[in-house]
């Protein structure tokens, strides 16, 4: 299994409060990327990163933001908690490799959030 | 649009079954493709890649249809532990090494 791991693994917090997430991987990827995971949506991109700093949105960023200050840690902040982010969040990594063998993603355990 | 639309399912099947799921793409600028798979309240993992000329793992079959963009899977002599969600992805390097995810497809393999 790929090396990366999500803290916390669960969180209940209360509408109006700061959350940060973290993900941290021992791959040395370049791209690393949050998603949230919720019925009905599939995995739905928050943001990602393309190396150390480099930062962008996915398609649902609103509420989110990150930073990746080292190749190693991703972290993505809820700057004030509502309950419409009740989720799961997932972190991943990869690395593009060579065409045509592009590599695949690789998945962190998970967050579950919960915003009372 | 989506990019990339599945069949939610579920699909209830006996074991010893064989089942197919589909999914297509919207992008044809797509340049990979998987099929993952997630377990209840779990990450999901890399079940195979596809090919443009096919590929199998066991009883596992993957198939490309670039000119339709259509994906297929076909699962063989289904097992109790097929039981899962199975996600179509698909790729593009040069949109920011992105991949975009279908909803899912549910397999239950019944006793």
């Amino acid at each position: 299994d790929a090396g990366i791991t999500q803290s916390p693994r669960h969180k209940v917090t209360e509408t109006g409060t700061p959350v940060t997430l973290r993900c941290h991987q021992t791959e040395n990827h370049r791209y690393m990327y949050w998603y949230r995971q919720d019925p009905g949506h599939g995995l739905r991109l928050i943001h990602y990163s393309y190396g150390v700093k480099d930062t962008d949105k996915g398609e649902v960023s609103d509420g989110y933001s990150v930073s990746r200050s080292k190749t190693e840690d991703f972290l993505l902040t809820l700057e004030s908690a509502t309950s419409s982010q009740t989720s799961v969040y997932f972190c991943a990594i990869s690395d593009p490799g060579t065409p045509p063998d592009y590599n695949e993603q690789f998945f962190g355990p998970g967050t579950r959030l919960t915003v009372l | 649009r989506k990019e990339v639309e599945q069949d939610p399912g579920p699909f209830n099947v006996p074991e010893g079954a064989t089942v197919a799921f589909n999914c297509t793409y919207s992008n044809s600028a797509s340049q990979s493709f998987f099929w993952y798979r997630q377990d209840c309240r779990k990450e999901p993992k890399l079940l195979m890649s596809v090919y443009s000329s096919g590929n199998e793992d066991g009883r596992f079959t993957a198939q490309l249809n670039r000119a339709s963009q259509y994906i297929s899977l076909l699962i063989r002599d289904s097992k109790l532990s097929d039981s899962a969600t199975y996600l179509c992805v698909v790729h593009r390097l040069y949109n920011f090494n992105k991949f975009y995810f279908g909803s899912g497809t549910k397999l239950n393999v019944k006793p």
